[in-house]
């Protein structure tokens, strides 16, 4: 069964730094794209950022919105995916999905969630 | 980038009835869109793919068209499962986008 567990949410004053985690199991990890998409509360779901795997020298795509303040990487010997976020504004207030790329690209399975709350 | 419009905004509907929520991009993105459920206070689910291909343990009611710009989704008979919220998906380009999202809700 695939699963995808996120960690590393929670409060933290604007201007700060976090970092999430997302640890897979139940498939490959090593060869499939994964990718981070929040959510605001109430609104909808914003693309955050994507990592290729090894065969596509794991590099990365971000929104402009987190560009230059995120960081997404990975670690295949520990099947697990990171988002490290720095210089936090109140409007990066979202639960955070990690979410697996499928065969296609669509994203096949996501995480519960984690909530980051940017708030003085 | 390229900008996903979803209509309607919000739909009301009743168990059994067929519904069809339309998205249009900005641009052409061939096949490459989705289409996920999602429930309250949970993670969404994909349901359908490439346009048109049904994820596999999605109930069939589910179908999805379209190609170019202008993609649909339709469920058969609406079941009280069904009640939720549809986002769209392009993923041919980046940044990827989403639609904004509708609103499924019990008539």
């Amino acid at each position: 069964e695939v699963q995808l567990v996120e960690s590393g949410g929670g409060l933290v004053q604007p201007g700060g730094s976090l970092r999430l985690s997302c640890a897979a199991s139940g498939f490959t990890f090593s060869d499939h794209y994964m990718d981070w998409v929040r959510q605001a509360p109430g609104k909808g779901l914003e693309w955050v950022g994507r990592i290729r795997n090894k065969a596509n020298s794991y590099t990365t795509e971000y929104a402009a919105s987190v560009k230059g303040r995120f960081t997404i990487s990975r670690d295949d010997s520990k099947n697990s995916l990171y988002l490290q976020m720095n210089s936090l504004k109140t409007e990066d207030t979202a639960v955070y999905y990690c979410a697996k790329s499928g065969g296609y690209q669509a994203f096949d399975y996501w995480g519960q969630g984690t909530l980051v709350t940017v708030s003085s | 980038d390229i900008q996903m419009t979803q209509s309607p905004s919000t739909l009301s509907a009743s168990v059994g009835d067929r519904v069809t929520i339309t998205c249009r991009a900005s641009q052409s993105i061939s096949n490459r869109l989705a289409w996920y459920q999602q429930k309250p206070g949970k993670a969404p689910k994909l349901l359908i793919y490439k346009a048109s291909s049904l994820e596999s343990g999605v109930p069939s009611r589910f179908s999805g068209s379209g190609s170019g710009t202008e993609f649909t989704l339709t469920i058969s008979s609406l079941q009280p499962d069904d009640f939720a919220t549809y986002y769209c998906q392009q993923y041919n380009s980046y940044p990827i986008t989403f639609g904004q999202g509708t609103r499924l809700e019990i008539k």
